[in-house]
């Protein structure tokens, strides 16, 4: 089985711009989250979407949004740029269940300048 | 809400020694637990998990932790530590029978010596 896949893998935005980030989920997996990685903050979730509805939201601003399709691809989104949002952007699939493991791709590393 | 803490930032650990790397959780109910190993530039990779049942779990890479609810703990072990185990730990309680919001520690760097 193919793994979770995130791309692009590299992303350098300026501040104000948007951003779209995506995920390939595991087959047959519909449950897809989506959690921040910083070395000040550590992993922080961000959301997790089931059947392309959001099931969980973290505390997050709501610059930062998703959505999933029903291949159960994820997107997301961040508006207005900030300094603050450079990090490395995990996605993560599983089956949806509360004890299902989470399965993580390698991430997108986004630099905001 | 859950919370989990890992003592350790960092340990360096000699090859062939063994290895604990501890976890600490807060969560009102049973929790459901993971330990993940992150490598540089890579995502988060699954060791194991505990649900219930035998409080000594076994994963891959030869790692196994043990489940301690009266010190709400669930500790990392290995017996002998391999160069390639070189990574950042991550430990990690699921929120429940429903959602999948993980909550997880600040993870701790593993650094082995030759």
């Amino acid at each position: 089985k193919a793994g979770v896949t995130q791309t692009p893998r590299y992303l350098i935005k300026t501040r104000g711009q948007q951003v779209t980030l995506s995920c390939s989920p595991i087959s047959g997996h519909r449950s897809v989250s989506w959690y921040q990685q910083t070395p000040g903050q550590g992993l922080q979730f961000l959301f997790e979407y089931f059947s392309e509805t959001q099931r969980n939201k973290g505390n997050f601003p709501g610059r930062f949004s998703g959505r999933q399709f029903s291949n159960s691809r994820s997107e997301m989104n961040v508006s207005t740029l900030e300094l603050g949002d450079s990090a490395l952007y995990l996605c993560a699939s599983s089956q949806g269940l509360g004890n299902s493991p989470l399965h993580f791709g390698n991430g997108t590393r986004l630099t905001v300048t | 809400a859950q919370s989990v803490t890992q003592p350790d930032i960092h340990i360096t650990v000699s090859e062939g020694a063994s290895l604990e790397l501890r976890c600490n959780y807060s969560y009102g109910a049973t929790p459901y637990l993971f330990w993940y190993v992150q490598s540089p530039g890579q995502g988060l990779q699954l060791l194991l998990k505990y649900f219930s049942g035998d409080t000594l779990v076994q994963g891959i890479k030869g790692f196994e932790a043990e489940f301690k609810r009266s010190q709400s703990s669930f500790n990392l072990r290995k017996p002998s530590v391999h160069w390639s185990d070189a990574a950042e730990y991550f430990c990690a309680v699921g929120a429940g029978s429903y959602g999948q919001n993980f909550v997880f520690g600040p993870g701790t760097r593993l650094s082995v010596l030759p």
